[in-house]
């Protein structure tokens, strides 16, 4: 299994502001991913994190709005860019282990107020 | 497409009595399927995998190819299984698509 520790756990935040949200794990993966679970709905995958070159988004989601790093194996930051209310929500990172069983692993997620 | 469906926003059944959340899915091949689930105040956690066939904290879920299903059962329900249940799918590029998500709530 993996222990993922994402930072900050909660934040309100002015709108306009940017924020960025840290992920890190505590064992080597192949993949790292990005979620939001907005109040009341189900987790939407914004991008997969890819070590060493550009994050590969998925539609409705820009590089813009949400840039993310993710300089080693072990690490990725997501940046809420420009934020308005319809930002608030709940942002998970998601790994899957190098070997070991093939599931997703999630951090606990970090809720952002935008007010 | 690759699509998860679970058609039931809330789902409330009396302790003791038998649960059953409902899952399709869309999916062109063999699909790998999950449940997780995400009890109060606490990160999203896998209950099961169709590959592996096993049964957690007493729930089990069969994959019927021909209904294109994966729906999740249990035979008697107990307070502490109130949470949200997600049915999700591998995706081809090992991305993971979640359904909506059922509330389950156990009464009394």
């Amino acid at each position: 299994s993996a222990v993922i520790s994402q930072k900050p756990s909660r934040d309100i935040c002015q709108r306009g502001t940017s924020l960025t949200i840290q992920c890190q794990v505590d064992s080597q993966v192949t993949m790292m991913f990005w979620y939001r679970q907005q109040p009341g709905q189900s987790l939407t995958l914004i991008a997969t994190a890819n070590q060493g070159s550009e994050a590969t988004y998925e539609s409705g989601f820009v590089i813009d709005k949400f840039p993310i790093s993710r300089p080693n194996l072990t690490f990725s930051t997501l940046t809420v860019s420009n934020m308005s209310p319809e930002d608030s929500s709940i942002y998970l990172c998601s790994v899957k282990t190098v070997g070991g069983p093939n599931e997703a692993f999630f951090g606990q997620g970090t809720r952002l107020t935008v007010v | 497409a690759q699509r998860v469906t679970q058609p039931e926003k809330l789902l409330s059944v009396f302790k003791g009595a038998p649960v059953e959340l409902k899952c399709n899915y869309s999916y062109s091949g063999s699909p790998e399927l999950f449940w997780y689930v995400q009890y109060s105040r606490q990160r999203l956690q896998l209950l099961l995998r169709h590959i592996s066939r096993e049964s957690i904290k007493g729930f089990t879920a069969d994959l019927n190819k021909g209904e294109t299903s994966f729906h999740l059962k249990k035979p008697f329900a107990q307070e502490e299984d109130s949470a949200m249940y997600y049915c999700a799918l591998r995706s081809r590029d090992d991305k993971i698509i979640f359904g909506k998500g059922t509330r389950l709530h156990i009464l009394p």
